[in-house]
């Protein structure tokens, strides 16, 4: 049982957006900043967004984060097949003093 | 840039201790703060802990009393190690580049490497 929750699954066809969501509680999302990252099948994750919605260097500006009180949000435009992957949000939770991970959304392109 | 790179002995079996070395390359290993964190067979991500470039350590208080985390600066090299380990620590095991309360994420990743508790 993750302490952020994360839908198991989405999906969404080439071109279209999809919007993954992470919700969580005040001592983690709602004090602390998100971060999600990718992990393509069979590699190490990839930080996609750090500090609620900016991108490092090399992400396309396709994906886009943000952060409202207790959840946050992975958005993804322009669907594309290179775009299925695993997506975790992450972040500090005081009451653990560590971080958090989500569960994880698998995303398919259909 | 900073490259990292795991290692370990891949099996291991259950009560003994897992050792694990991240290599660091490409930076300073003392400027950094460094994380484990592991993934067991088609699982999410589990946070292990996090070393800091004050020498401090912080761990997740579900594997506290089994973990102990260390760098050796002239080797540029990480190191966890998990004792008493049992199936449930068989697991891909990745070292990350840290910031402070995760402010900014874990930005760079080892490829991870993949350990199996079996007699």
């Amino acid at each position: 049982q993750s302490v952020l929750t994360q839908a198991p699954s989405a999906s969404g066809t080439p071109g279209q957006r999809v919007t993954i969501s992470c919700s969580g509680s005040s001592s983690n999302i709602g004090s602390n900043t998100v971060n999600w990252y990718q992990q393509l099948p069979g590699t190490a994750p990839k930080l996609l967004i750090y500090t609620n919605n900016q991108r490092p260097s090399g992400v396309p500006d396709r994906f886009s984060g943000s952060k409202s009180g207790t959840s946050a949000s992975l958005a993804i435009s322009g669907l594309q097949s290179g775009d299925e992957a695993d997506y975790y949000c992450a972040t500090w939770d005081d009451s653990l003093n560590g971080v958090v991970f989500g569960g994880g959304t698998k995303l398919s392109v259909l | 840039q900073v490259q990292l790179q795991e290692s370990g002995p891949g099996l291991v079996k259950p009560s003994e201790t897992l050792s694990l070395t991240c290599t660091v390359s490409g930076g300073s290993i003392s400027s950094y703060h460094w994380s484990w964190i592991r993934q067991p067979p088609g699982k999410g991500l589990e946070w292990i802990g996090c070393f800091y470039y004050s020498g401090s350590t912080n761990y997740n208080p579900s594997l506290k009393s089994r973990i102990t985390m260390s760098v050796d600066t002239s080797k540029s090299q990480l190191s966890l190690k998990l004792s008493s380990v049992a199936a449930a620590d068989t697991a891909v095991y990745y070292c990350a580049r840290a910031s402070s309360r995760d402010y900014y994420g874990m930005d760079v990743w080892g490829h991870g490497t993949t350990v199996t508790v079996s007699s």
